[in-house]
């Protein structure tokens, strides 16, 4: 079983908002990890958007919008990427990362279609 | 403002070796950070493939970790990947990464992407 999973794709509605989910490995808790996320545009390398929301505050990267947020859903033990007021250049590959036992692991992507 | 760009051969022969380096402008890769090597297959996800320290210590994915080499030159500002006994199934794009320790502490982001290079193995 991989060690994070994420729903090959997701659609929603301009203006409407997004939530792309991450879980983790059954045994793995996710209150113990950062959960970083990549946003990635045809063509294009990934590009880091945040990380889950921590006791610091927001951690978002530099010109990421607020429109961008993460946050843990512990009783799904996943990470979730909220994204409001969708729009159409939001229409992207979603990536989640963890660190694992010293390693760097990615989910699999959600392709996020913006209607 | 960093900025990371790779080269290498853009095909290999199978069971030959893939070699791709990372040049770095923009700030010393003998500072705090790590540097990193991600693929990604054609129309697939990423996969991390390893990193090196600004010391030179390295840290490789358990799945490639026989086969990868990573390896850093300070006085050019470059590092390296060496892929061995390749196969049709390496053939991906190869982005060198930066893991940003320096801001974030332990259990950084991936935060600065090169290009990426497209490497194919056929042939």
């Amino acid at each position: 079983q991989a060690v994070l999973t994420q729903p090959s794709s997701l659609s929603a509605s301009r203006g409407a908002s997004a939530s792309l989910t991450c879980t983790l490995r059954s045994g793995i808790n996710v209150g113990t990890y950062r959960i970083y996320w990549y946003q990635q545009k045809p063509g294009s390398p990934p590009q880091y958007l945040l990380r889950d929301k921590s006791d610091s505050g927001d951690q978002r990267a530099s010109g990421v919008p607020s429109r961008f947020s993460g946050s843990k859903d512990a009783s799904a033990n996943a990470g979730i990427l909220l994204i409001s007021g969708l729009q159409s250049e939001d229409e992207a590959d979603y990536y989640c990362m963890v660190w694992h036992n010293g390693a760097v692991v990615f989910g699999g992507g959600t392709k996020l279609t913006v209607l | 403002q960093v900025q990371l760009q790779e080269s290498g051969p853009g095909l290999v022969k199978p069971s030959g070796t893939l070699s791709l380096t990372c040049v770095v402008s923009g700030g010393s890769i003998t500072r705090s950070n790590w540097w990193s090597w991600v693929r990604q297959p054609p129309g697939k996800g990423l996969e991390w493939i390893g990193e090196i320290g600004h010391s030179g210590g390295t840290n490789y994915n358990p799945s490639l970790k026989s086969r990868v080499t990573i390896s850093a030159d300070g006085s050019k500002n470059q590092f390296s990947l060496r892929l061995n006994s390749v196969t049709a199934a390496d053939t991906a794009v190869y982005y060198c990464v930066r893991i940003n320790f320096e801001t974030y502490g332990a259990y950084a982001p991936l935060d600065s992407w090169g290009q990426g290079t497209l490497v194919t193995v056929s042939s």
